[in-house]
């Protein structure tokens, strides 16, 4: 069984930039959800998505957008870079049902410039 | 809306001695409730989780956590940590019935000194 995998690991972008991460999900996950972790700050609920539709939405802007595919992996992209989003991204997969227990990947590191 | 709050942002502990990561939330509906650990540069990892049933739930490392529903609290405890025991831990607060979506406490940083 394999787990969440997240790229890439670490990338660096300039303010205005556009960017995309990707995710895939747990063998046998359906869901996946998105977070956003601030230095020292814990993790941030982005969005989630289950069955290609969005799932749910966290306080961020429109410019943070994403994608679920029909294999369940899924990508977050941003667009308008500013240097607040400099985090750690975190992708979680899970399945639809009691405690949709969510599994995290190692996350991928964006910082902007 | 749900919050959480770790009351203590950094626990330094020496290596076997107990230690306890206090835990508090705020919901208005019913809650799943879960600890996660980070080590450095890593994502999360699932610690334990109260979904329902016994308020007492163990992890396979030692570690066990009680959830209080009169103190809306879920507190991590081990009663003898190992260097390896040093990260970041965060509690989390999920609503029973929604999408899932995890609502974290800013952290607590538990350092075990030999």
């Amino acid at each position: 069984e394999t787990g969440v995998t997240q790229s890439p690991t670490h990338l660096i972008k300039t303010r205005g930039q556009q960017v995309t991460l990707r995710c895939s999900s747990q063998s046998g996950h359906n869901t996946v959800s998105w977070y956003q972790q601030a230095l020292g700050q814990g993790p941030q609920f982005i969005f989630q998505y289950y069955r290609e539709e969005e799932n749910g939405r966290g306080n961020f802007p429109p410019r943070f957008s994403g994608l679920q595919f029909p294999n369940y992996s899924s990508e977050l992209n941003v667009n308008a870079l500013e240097l607040d989003d400099s985090a750690l991204y975190l992708c979680a997969s899970s399945s639809q049902g009691r405690g949709n227990i969510q599994y995290f990947g190692a996350g991928t590191r964006l910082s902007v410039l | 809306a749900q919050s959480v709050t770790q009351l203590d942002s950094q626990v330094p502990v020496f290596e076997e001695a107990p230690v306890e990561l206090r835990c508090n939330y705020s919901s208005s509906v019913s809650v799943y409730l879960f600890w996660y650990v980070q080590y450095p540069n890593q994502g999360l990892q699932l610690l334990l989780k109260y979904l329902s049933g016994s308020t007492l739930v163990e992890s396979i490392n030692g570690f066990e956590a009680e959830f209080n529903k009169s103190q809306t609290s879920f507190h991590l405890r081990k009663p003898s940590v190992h260097i390896s025991d040093t990260a970041e831990y965060f509690c989390a607060v999920s609503s029973s019935g929604n999408t899932g979506k995890l609502i974290f406490g800013q952290g607590t940083t538990l350092q075990v000194k030999p």
